[in-house]
């Protein structure tokens, strides 16, 4: 993996249900890996900063895992509700580069 | 985490004319950086701003055509240059203290270029 990849690029659940998307990244030289909530006409929120290989942050219903050696990170949203429905963003940061992948754009609908 | 002004939010330019955007925070931060998301495209960092000296830029990206000014720590602002419709974008900037601490972000620029 070069770049930072993201999928599925676009999901539809139905509210209630769980669901989860995967970020790729390079597994070489890694520092960081973040990812962000971005809202229709509203600027992109930080949701979590994972840095060490196994780590599983949570906030809320939405919680995130990390394998550095393979180079994923999952993200899950538990018990969707409509206002999950955003674009979700990862980015990398390794050595002097920041990547941001193209996002999951995620509809709940009620 | 730091409040980010940015304007405007949103504007219809010519062909052939310059926009500067602005980005005020209100404290003091390390790094600035500027991004831009194209229609359909990730995401992706013009510069970091620095203060008091030139700004950093990344690769496919010049001063010339993207001048960022950074006077202080709480101010800096991004120049869009001799435009085209292919600079039609969102443009964001953001505030970051660290490699391992989450960036905040402004509420982002939308530009049209006619």
């Amino acid at each position: 993996i070069l770049n930072v990849e993201q999928s599925p690029q676009s999901l539809h659940v139905q509210e209630g249900d769980s669901t989860n998307f995967t970020c790729s990244f390079p597994s070489s030289n890694f520092y960081a890996l973040h990812w962000y909530r971005w809202e229709t006409a509203k600027s992109p929120e930080a949701l979590f900063v994972m840095t060490l290989n196994g780590d599983e942050k949570k906030k809320g219903r939405i919680s995130a895992t990390l394998n550095t050696k393979e180079g994923y990170s999952y993200l899950y949203i538990k018990g969707s509700q409509p206002e999950d429905s955003a674009t979700y963003l990862c980015a990398h940061r390794g050595g002097n580069q920041f990547y941001f992948g193209t996002g999951t754009s995620l509809t709940v609908i009620p | 985490s730091a409040v980010i002004s940015q304007k405007p939010s949103r504007d219809i330019c010519q062909r052939g004319t310059s926009l500067t955007i602005q980005c005020q925070v209100d404290s003091q931060v390390t790094m600035m950086f500027w991004y831009r998301q194209q229609p359909g495209q990730s995401l992706t960092l013009i510069a970091t701003a620095n203060q008091g000296s030139e700004a950093t830029y990344e690769s496919g990206f010049v001063i010339d055509k993207f001048p960022i000014s950074r006077p202080n720590l709480t101010f800096s602002t991004l120049t869009v240059s001799n435009m085209s419709p292919e600079d039609s974008s969102i443009y964001l900037c953001s505030v970051g203290q660290g490699n391992n601490q989450p960036q905040h972000f402004g509420d982002g620029t939308r530009l049209s270029i006619l």
